[in-house]
């Protein structure tokens, strides 16, 4: 069965540094996301895309955060400028069409 | 604004047990409902959608919209049941985004 794959499955950064945060989606999915949970609360959303443009963010994806789809197969995040608050696990995500989103096994992110 | 909330942030229950994780959500508009699990280790996996009205691995869930609820049930419990679960909605008018819920740690004792 096919799998959304996330690299690196552990980040350590320093914080200000920039980070990038792979994922390849399934191949025939048409809307990829980033959500991430922040050790011991909810899993949150943080961008939808679709049709190569951002469908919908959140209050926390502000300009700090960014997503590409460079080649076709990836899907990336980008943190600009990382903040200790920035430390979660970051689970990317593609979709068929609404709802039933396929996850990957995420990026833990740990930001010193 | 849409909110899940998931009171039980941890359900106990003896194998054989009927197990049910609670969900209430709040929204203005018609959303659906979905439960994904994680097992140690693994990642979120959908585990039913109320649309598709389908029991998978013994589970099934009913919205019920007068309670605004989603409650998963099964019947009896199995020790590989074991996970976290996680209730979600999906506010339809707004494509593809899942506000979750806190979750529930299942553990099914033997």
């Amino acid at each position: 069965e096919p799998e959304v794959t996330q690299t690196p499955s552990h980040q350590v950064t320093q914080m200000g540094q920039e980070v990038i945060l792979r994922c390849v989606p399934i191949s025939n999915h048409l809307y990829f996301y980033w959500y991430r949970q922040i050790l011991g609360q909810k899993v949150e959303f943080l961008v939808s895309f679709y049709n190569n443009e951002i469908s919908e963010k959140s209050e926390i994806f502000d300009d700090q955060f960014s997503v590409e789809r460079p080649d076709g197969s990836n899907f990336t995040l980008k943190i600009r400028s990382t903040k200790l608050e920035d430390s979660a696990m970051y689970f990317c995500a593609s979709s068929e069409d609404s709802g039933a989103l396929h996850f990957g096994n995420g990026t833990r992110l740990t930001v010193t | 604004a849409q909110r899940v909330t998931q009171p039980e942030k941890l359900l106990s229950v003896f194998k054989g047990a009927p197990v049910e994780l609670k969900c209430n959500y709040s929204y203005s508009g018609s959303p659906e409902l979905f439960w994904y699990v994680q097992y140690s280790r693994q990642r979120l996996q959908l585990l039913l959608r109320h649309i598709s009205r389908e029991s998978i691995k013994g589970f099934t869930a009913d919205l019920n919209k007068g309670e605004t609820s989603f409650h998963l049930k099964k019947p009896f419990a199995q020790e590989e049941d074991s996970a976290m679960y996680y209730c979600a909605l999906s506010p339809i008018e707004y494509g593809n985004k899942l506000v979750f819920g806190a979750g529930t740690i299942l553990r099914v004792k033997s």
